[in-house]
């Protein structure tokens, strides 16, 4: 049972243009929510997260909307750079525990 | 500031030997979880600790083990390996509760 989703394994974006992904989740305990970046053979790395009592965040080109409501909660990268490719991973934390549940990915690619 | 150190980065064992993988958090942070990565399954939940106990395990057999000590430091265990837990096994730390977790470069371990 997957619990958080990214539905979109790639995504091609033209640098300089703004990136969104996505992720939708099913379990409405979830109340802390993040999105991480990673490389092959490398550990994943933080970019940004979201408390459930909030519905934006942003950091710098970064910044994630949470739709509670709709239980989804996206990522926008704008402008997009090529350093930006990467796989993309979603994380949701029930309220709980600190364990966190991943989606499965979303390749990102940056072209000039 | 050290981020979370993990040993060894790659390891070869062979089937029905046993491995122990070891990981070193960031200083302060109590909170240890442990990750799998594999090509097909994304990151799956193995367990976490905090205070040497161990407070969440995910869906995994009992070959699986872990534990932590007192100055925070963990290690897991797999016995009798298959080939099938050939894989990235990520350690991540945070300070406790709903914090960012980071992650250590993780180990590729290979199971011939």
């Amino acid at each position: 049972d997957q619990q958080v989703k990214q539905n979109s394994p790639s995504l091609s974006v033209q640098e300089g243009r703004i990136s969104i992904l996505n992720c939708d989740y099913t379990n409405s305990m979830f109340d802390y929510f993040l999105w991480y970046k990673k490389y092959p053979a490398e550990g994943p790395t933080f970019l940004i997260s979201i408390s459930s009592i909030k519905d934006k965040n942003e950091d710098g080109r970064f910044t994630v909307f949470l739709n509670k409501s709709a239980k989804h909660l996206s990522l926008h990268i704008v402008p997009s750079q090529p350093g930006d490719s990467a796989v993309y991973f979603c994380a949701a934390s029930p309220g709980n525990t600190d364990k966190l549940i991943f989606g499965t990915g979303t390749r990102l690619q940056v072209f000039p | 500031k050290a981020g979370v150190t993990q040993t060894p980065r790659y390891l070869i064992k062979t089937r029905g030997q046993q491995v122990t993988l070891s990981c070193s958090p960031i200083s302060g942070h109590r909170s240890v979880s442990w990750y799998q990565q594999t090509p097909g399954q994304g990151l799956q939940f193995l367990f976490e600790y905090f205070s040497e106990t161990q407070r969440n395990k995910g869906n995994f057999p009992g070959r699986f083990s872990g534990r932590q000590f007192s100055n925070s430091r963990s290690e897991m265990n797999v016995s009798t390996l298959e080939l099938g837990d050939s894989a990235l096994y990520l350690c991540a730390s945070r300070i406790t509760g709903h914090s960012v977790a980071f992650f250590g470069q993780g180990t590729r371990l290979t199971v011939v």
